[in-house]
């Protein structure tokens, strides 16, 4: 059964470095997100991704973030200078349509930021 | 600021028996519902899409029903089993400002006993 990739599972960094989380999606899917859960917290939408760009972002995907699908498989998250409060389980997932339809989760990328 | 609520955050069932969870959002703008199992260590794994006022949907074990009148759908498992532990989360999406919007829930957290 197809399924979403993240790598790497856990990715520790120190303040003000630069990290990228990469998902590799099902390969059918049009539309890609990201949401991250801090420790304790609800999950938080970041943001939606199609057609090669930004369809949706919420508040907290600042300047900070961004995203690219850099080679038709892989959709990355970066984040340019991490701060502690980034510390959070990041998930990216995938659905064939829209937000609406259902949609595929990856196992996650616990960050880590010292 | 879209509002979504599970209850009860958590829940013991003992093998055999049947429950229930709430989850609440607003009765506006609304556009889609989607239940989650999040078991330890996995992946959310999607349970329901739910789209339209008095939906009712099946699976196995696990019925979900939506009154977007009122803003609550809740989620039935009949016969509880072990392997029903996990985290049950609900998503709403809704239209805010010409945008479809997805907040989770906290999650209801069901534990089996056996």
């Amino acid at each position: 059964e197809p399924e979403v990739t993240q790598t790497p599972s856990h990715q520790v960094t120190q303040m003000g470095q630069e990290v990228i989380l990469r998902c590799v999606p099902i390969s059918n899917h049009l539309y890609f997100y990201w949401y991250r859960q801090i420790l304790g917290q609800k999950v938080e939408f970041l943001v939606s991704f199609y057609n090669n760009e930004i369809s949706e972002k919420s508040e907290i995907f600042d300047d900070q973030f961004s995203v690219e699908r850099p080679d038709g498989s892989n959709f990355t998250l970066k984040i340019r200078s991490t701060k502690l409060e980034d510390s959070a389980m990041y998930f990216c997932a995938s659905s064939e349509m829209q937000v609406s339809y259902e949609q595929y989760f990856g196992p996650g990328t616990r960050l880590t930021v010292t | 600021i879209l509002n979504v609520e599970q209850s009860p955050q958590s829940l013991h069932v003992q093998e055999g028996d049947s429950t229930n969870f709430t989850c609440s959002f607003p009765s506006s703008n609304f556009y889609a519902l989607h239940w989650y199992r999040w078991e330890t260590a996995k992946s959310p794994e999607a349970l329901f899409v739910m789209t339209l006022n008095g939906d009712e949907k099946k699976k196995g074990r696990i019925s979900a029903t939506l009154n977007t009148k009122e803003g609550y759908s809740y989620l039935y498992i009949k016969g509880s089993q072990p392997e029903d532990s996990a985290t049950y989360l609900c998503a709403f999406i809704g239209e805010v400002q010409g945008a479809q919007k997805l907040v989770f829930g906290q999650g209801t957290r069901l534990t089996i006993n056996p």
